[in-house]
């Protein structure tokens, strides 16, 4: 098992485009969060997904939306990027919507020019 | 509002010394407490969480409701254990929903 897998690794976008980030659960679990941990902070939670629904959602825009597929996989989609948004994607996997231990994937570093 | 503060950004001691690393929190509840570790050029994973008391590496921490702290501590450090280490915690009733603290890097010096 290869654990929680996100995709792609790097991404470099402008000012304004649209983004979308992929992440693949750890094998058996059904729950997906997200986090974003810009430079030198902890990771911020921005929303989590369970049976295919947004369950939670942290202090982020509307810009900031997500999607959770049948697999369970999960991607997340951030509208007209800002500088601010250049940081770390984090998506992290568990057994269930109320399980607190989380599997982490690498992340993927989005550079917003 | 939930709120975990790391007071210290960097933390350095020598092998085979004891080792504090502080956490504080702030939560209207009873929260649930972890840390979590990473190692270079790896991913964040789960250190310890503090409802199963366990010993993980040796690390161990304890809640403190009254000082709403969450140290983690080893009593003699290796040079294995340099690392970032993030104090975190969720409530009981959005248990996915981590808050996490800035981290603190530890070098553990031979």
């Amino acid at each position: 098992d290869a654990g929680v897998t996100q995709s792609p690794t790097h991404l470099i976008k402008t000012r304004g485009q649209q983004v979308t980030l992929r992440c693949s659960p750890k094998s058996g679990h059904d729950t997906v969060s997200w986090y974003q941990q810009a430079l030198g902070q902890g990771p911020q939670f921005i929303f989590q997904y369970y049976e295919e629904e947004e369950r939670q959602r942290g202090n982020f825009p509307d810009r900031f939306s997500g999607h959770q597929f049948p697999n369970y996989s999960s991607e997340l989609n951030v509208n007209a990027l800002l500088l601010g948004d250049s940081a770390l994607y984090l998506c992290a996997s568990s057994l269930r919507v109320n399980s607190y231990e989380q599997y982490f994937g690498p992340g993927t570093r989005l550079t917003v020019t | 509002a939930q709120r975990v503060t790391q007071p210290e950004k960097l933390l350095s001691v020598f092998k085979g010394a004891p080792v504090e690393l502080k956490c504080n929190y702030s939560y209207s509840g009873s929260p649930e407490l972890f840390w979590y570790v990473q190692y270079s050029r790896q991913r964040l994973q789960l250190l310890l969480r503090h409802i199963s008391r366990e010993s993980i590496k040796g690390f161990t921490a304890d809640l403190n409701k009254g000082e709403t702290s969450f140290h983690l501590k080893k009593p003699f450090a290796q040079e294995e254990d340099s690392a970032m280490y993030y104090c975190a915690l969720s409530g009981k009733t959005n248990a996915g929903k981590s808050t996490f603290g800035d981290g603190t890097t530890l070098t553990v010096k031979p």
